[in-house]
Protein backbone atom coordinates (compact mmCIF):
# COMPACT_ATOMS: atom_id res chain seq x y z
CA UNK A 1 0.00 0.00 0.00
CA UNK A 2 1.10 3.24 -0.73
CA UNK A 3 1.37 5.82 2.30
CA UNK A 4 2.59 9.70 2.46
CA UNK A 5 4.31 11.49 5.43
CA UNK A 6 4.55 14.97 5.78
CA UNK A 7 6.44 15.34 9.30
CA UNK A 8 6.35 19.37 10.05
CA UNK A 9 2.41 19.91 11.20
CA UNK A 10 3.24 23.30 11.12
CA UNK A 11 5.43 25.99 9.58
CA UNK A 12 6.16 29.35 9.75
CA UNK A 13 7.66 31.91 6.81
CA UNK A 14 8.06 35.88 6.93
CA UNK A 15 6.93 37.47 4.13
CA UNK A 16 9.05 37.23 1.21
CA UNK A 17 10.82 34.96 1.95
CA UNK A 18 11.31 31.14 1.25
CA UNK A 19 9.89 27.99 3.12
CA UNK A 20 10.80 24.39 1.81
CA UNK A 21 7.69 21.51 2.72
CA UNK A 22 9.00 18.26 3.04
CA UNK A 23 6.96 15.10 1.85
CA UNK A 24 8.25 11.49 1.47
CA UNK A 25 6.04 8.43 0.21
CA UNK A 26 6.36 4.77 -0.19
CA UNK A 27 5.76 2.62 -3.09
CA UNK A 28 6.33 0.04 -4.98
CA UNK A 29 4.44 1.57 -8.38
CA UNK A 30 7.20 2.87 -10.93
CA UNK A 31 4.21 4.75 -12.77
CA UNK A 32 2.57 7.55 -10.51
CA UNK A 33 2.17 11.11 -10.25
CA UNK A 34 2.66 13.53 -7.18
CA UNK A 35 0.64 16.55 -6.27
CA UNK A 36 0.86 19.31 -4.18
CA UNK A 37 -2.30 20.84 -3.18
CA UNK A 38 -3.42 24.05 -0.99
CA UNK A 39 -6.22 24.68 1.04
CA UNK A 40 -6.69 28.02 2.14
CA UNK A 41 -9.15 29.02 4.96
CA UNK A 42 -12.08 29.09 2.16
CA UNK A 43 -11.49 25.17 1.84
CA UNK A 44 -10.93 25.02 -1.99
CA UNK A 45 -8.58 22.14 -2.81
CA UNK A 46 -6.32 24.08 -5.18
CA UNK A 47 -3.86 22.28 -7.14
CA UNK A 48 -0.41 24.40 -6.88
CA UNK A 49 2.33 21.79 -9.16
CA UNK A 50 2.26 18.16 -10.46
CA UNK A 51 5.07 15.96 -10.81
CA UNK A 52 5.21 12.85 -12.98
CA UNK A 53 7.33 9.86 -11.79
CA UNK A 54 8.69 9.48 -15.26
CA UNK A 55 10.39 12.97 -15.74
CA UNK A 56 13.83 13.52 -14.19
CA UNK A 57 13.24 17.18 -14.22
CA UNK A 58 11.49 19.35 -11.26
CA UNK A 59 8.54 21.22 -12.40
CA UNK A 60 8.24 24.51 -11.32
CA UNK A 61 4.91 26.62 -11.72
CA UNK A 62 6.21 30.73 -11.01
CA UNK A 63 7.62 30.87 -7.16
CA UNK A 64 6.70 27.23 -6.28
CA UNK A 65 9.20 24.46 -7.74
CA UNK A 66 10.08 20.86 -6.25
CA UNK A 67 13.08 19.33 -5.53
CA UNK A 68 11.92 15.20 -6.54
CA UNK A 69 14.22 12.44 -5.41
CA UNK A 70 12.45 9.32 -7.12
CA UNK A 71 14.85 6.58 -5.40
CA UNK A 72 14.91 8.62 -2.03
CA UNK A 73 11.46 8.81 -2.57
CA UNK A 74 10.98 12.51 -1.56
CA UNK A 75 9.07 15.43 -2.70
CA UNK A 76 9.75 18.40 -1.08
CA UNK A 77 7.94 22.10 -2.12
CA UNK A 78 10.13 25.34 -2.15
CA UNK A 79 7.80 28.40 -1.96
CA UNK A 80 9.88 32.00 -2.80
CA UNK A 81 8.61 35.05 -1.85
CA UNK A 82 6.31 34.21 0.27
CA UNK A 83 2.77 35.85 0.12
CA UNK A 84 0.35 36.55 2.75
CA UNK A 85 -2.55 34.43 0.34
CA UNK A 86 0.52 31.30 0.86
CA UNK A 87 -0.61 31.31 3.84
CA UNK A 88 -3.18 27.55 3.61
CA UNK A 89 -3.23 23.87 4.75
CA UNK A 90 -0.83 22.24 1.93
CA UNK A 91 -0.85 18.07 1.23
CA UNK A 92 1.20 16.17 -0.70
CA UNK A 93 -0.65 13.46 -2.37
CA UNK A 94 0.17 10.56 -4.75
CA UNK A 95 -1.34 8.74 -7.38
CA UNK A 96 -0.90 5.72 -8.78
CA UNK A 97 -1.79 5.44 -12.74
CA UNK A 98 -4.71 2.89 -12.98
CA UNK A 99 -8.06 2.77 -15.05
CA UNK A 100 -9.43 4.51 -11.21
CA UNK A 101 -6.96 7.28 -10.15
CA UNK A 102 -7.11 7.23 -6.51
CA UNK A 103 -5.27 9.78 -4.51
CA UNK A 104 -4.10 9.44 -1.17
CA UNK A 105 -3.21 12.16 0.61
CA UNK A 106 -0.08 13.46 3.69
CA UNK A 107 -0.83 14.77 6.91
CA UNK A 108 -0.58 17.93 5.63
CA UNK A 109 1.44 21.23 6.64
CA UNK A 110 -0.11 24.47 8.13
CA UNK A 111 1.73 27.14 6.59
CA UNK A 112 1.51 30.53 8.05
CA UNK A 113 2.91 33.75 6.30
CA UNK A 114 3.74 36.55 8.26
CA UNK A 115 3.78 39.96 7.61
CA UNK B 1 -14.14 25.41 -17.90
CA UNK B 2 -12.17 23.96 -14.82
CA UNK B 3 -14.79 24.43 -11.97
CA UNK B 4 -16.33 21.38 -9.99
CA UNK B 5 -19.68 22.88 -8.47
CA UNK B 6 -21.00 21.21 -5.27
CA UNK B 7 -24.50 21.94 -3.93
CA UNK B 8 -25.35 22.89 -1.37
CA UNK B 9 -22.44 25.42 0.25
CA UNK B 10 -23.54 24.27 3.91
CA UNK B 11 -25.97 21.84 5.13
CA UNK B 12 -27.76 21.49 8.60
CA UNK B 13 -29.59 17.91 8.72
CA UNK B 14 -31.27 15.92 11.62
CA UNK B 15 -30.58 12.41 12.27
CA UNK B 16 -33.95 11.58 10.60
CA UNK B 17 -34.07 13.59 7.59
CA UNK B 18 -33.04 12.53 4.20
CA UNK B 19 -31.13 15.00 2.04
CA UNK B 20 -28.41 14.94 -1.04
CA UNK B 21 -25.53 16.27 -2.25
CA UNK B 22 -25.32 17.30 -5.81
CA UNK B 23 -21.47 17.94 -7.93
CA UNK B 24 -21.33 18.50 -11.20
CA UNK B 25 -18.08 19.07 -13.77
CA UNK B 26 -18.24 19.89 -17.48
CA UNK B 27 -14.27 18.78 -18.17
CA UNK B 28 -15.14 15.63 -19.64
CA UNK B 29 -13.63 13.71 -16.86
CA UNK B 30 -14.68 10.08 -16.70
CA UNK B 31 -13.78 9.59 -12.82
CA UNK B 32 -15.39 11.42 -9.82
CA UNK B 33 -15.06 11.12 -5.99
CA UNK B 34 -16.39 11.63 -2.71
CA UNK B 35 -14.20 12.56 -0.05
CA UNK B 36 -14.98 13.16 3.11
CA UNK B 37 -12.45 15.62 5.65
CA UNK B 38 -12.75 16.76 9.31
CA UNK B 39 -11.02 19.50 11.00
CA UNK B 40 -7.43 20.10 10.38
CA UNK B 41 -7.03 16.78 8.59
CA UNK B 42 -6.50 15.56 4.86
CA UNK B 43 -9.60 14.32 2.76
CA UNK B 44 -10.54 10.80 2.75
CA UNK B 45 -11.69 8.80 -0.09
CA UNK B 46 -15.65 7.75 0.08
CA UNK B 47 -16.42 6.68 -3.42
CA UNK B 48 -15.00 6.58 -6.99
CA UNK B 49 -17.12 6.49 -10.09
CA UNK B 50 -15.55 5.23 -13.26
CA UNK B 51 -17.30 5.45 -16.40
CA UNK B 52 -20.52 6.61 -14.35
CA UNK B 53 -20.05 2.81 -12.77
CA UNK B 54 -19.13 2.57 -8.87
CA UNK B 55 -15.67 1.14 -8.64
CA UNK B 56 -14.49 2.11 -5.43
CA UNK B 57 -16.15 2.41 -2.22
CA UNK B 58 -13.93 2.57 0.80
CA UNK B 59 -16.04 0.40 3.22
CA UNK B 60 -18.58 3.26 3.41
CA UNK B 61 -21.64 3.10 5.85
CA UNK B 62 -25.16 2.49 3.82
CA UNK B 63 -26.54 5.63 5.26
CA UNK B 64 -23.88 7.09 2.28
CA UNK B 65 -25.22 6.36 -0.86
CA UNK B 66 -23.86 7.75 -3.87
CA UNK B 67 -25.06 7.97 -7.24
CA UNK B 68 -23.88 9.06 -10.73
CA UNK B 69 -26.45 9.89 -12.89
CA UNK B 70 -24.22 10.56 -16.03
CA UNK B 71 -20.89 11.77 -16.92
CA UNK B 72 -21.33 15.28 -15.26
CA UNK B 73 -23.21 14.63 -12.17
CA UNK B 74 -22.70 12.88 -9.30
CA UNK B 75 -24.91 13.14 -5.63
CA UNK B 76 -24.15 12.06 -2.61
CA UNK B 77 -27.51 10.26 -0.90
CA UNK B 78 -27.75 10.76 2.65
CA UNK B 79 -30.20 8.92 5.53
CA UNK B 80 -29.92 8.50 9.36
CA UNK B 81 -26.95 10.24 9.29
CA UNK B 82 -25.10 10.43 13.18
CA UNK B 83 -23.44 13.50 14.44
CA UNK B 84 -19.84 11.86 13.80
CA UNK B 85 -20.68 12.22 10.11
CA UNK B 86 -20.32 16.01 10.65
CA UNK B 87 -17.54 17.01 7.75
CA UNK B 88 -16.77 18.83 4.70
CA UNK B 89 -17.77 16.05 2.16
CA UNK B 90 -15.63 17.31 -1.03
CA UNK B 91 -16.15 16.18 -4.92
CA UNK B 92 -13.78 15.90 -7.31
CA UNK B 93 -13.06 14.75 -10.83
CA UNK B 94 -9.98 13.52 -13.03
CA UNK B 95 -9.51 11.95 -16.04
CA UNK B 96 -9.06 8.17 -16.22
CA UNK B 97 -5.85 5.83 -16.83
CA UNK B 98 -2.63 7.31 -17.74
CA UNK B 99 -4.24 10.28 -19.92
CA UNK B 100 -1.35 13.35 -18.99
CA UNK B 101 -2.08 15.46 -16.75
CA UNK B 102 -4.29 13.42 -14.75
CA UNK B 103 -4.90 15.51 -11.63
CA UNK B 104 -8.00 16.20 -10.09
CA UNK B 105 -10.30 19.07 -9.60
CA UNK B 106 -11.79 19.64 -6.59
CA UNK B 107 -15.20 21.69 -5.31
CA UNK B 108 -15.24 24.12 -2.41
CA UNK B 109 -17.24 21.23 -0.92
CA UNK B 110 -20.50 20.91 1.25
CA UNK B 111 -20.08 22.01 5.33
CA UNK B 112 -22.37 19.62 6.97
CA UNK B 113 -23.65 19.31 10.06
CA UNK B 114 -25.90 16.93 11.76
CA UNK B 115 -27.85 17.59 14.81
Amino acid sequence: AQTVTQSQPEMSVQEAETVTLSCTYDTSESNYYLFWYKQPPSRQMILVIRQEAYKQQNATENRFSVNFQKAAKSFSLKISDSQLGDTAMYFCAFMKLRITNKLIFGTGTLLAVQP
Amino acid sequence: DTEVTQTPKHLVMGMTNKKSLKCEQHMGHRAMYWYKQKAKKPPELMFVYSYEKLSINESVPSRFSPECPNSSLLNLHLHALQPEDSALYLCASSHLGTVRNTEAFFGQGTRLTVV
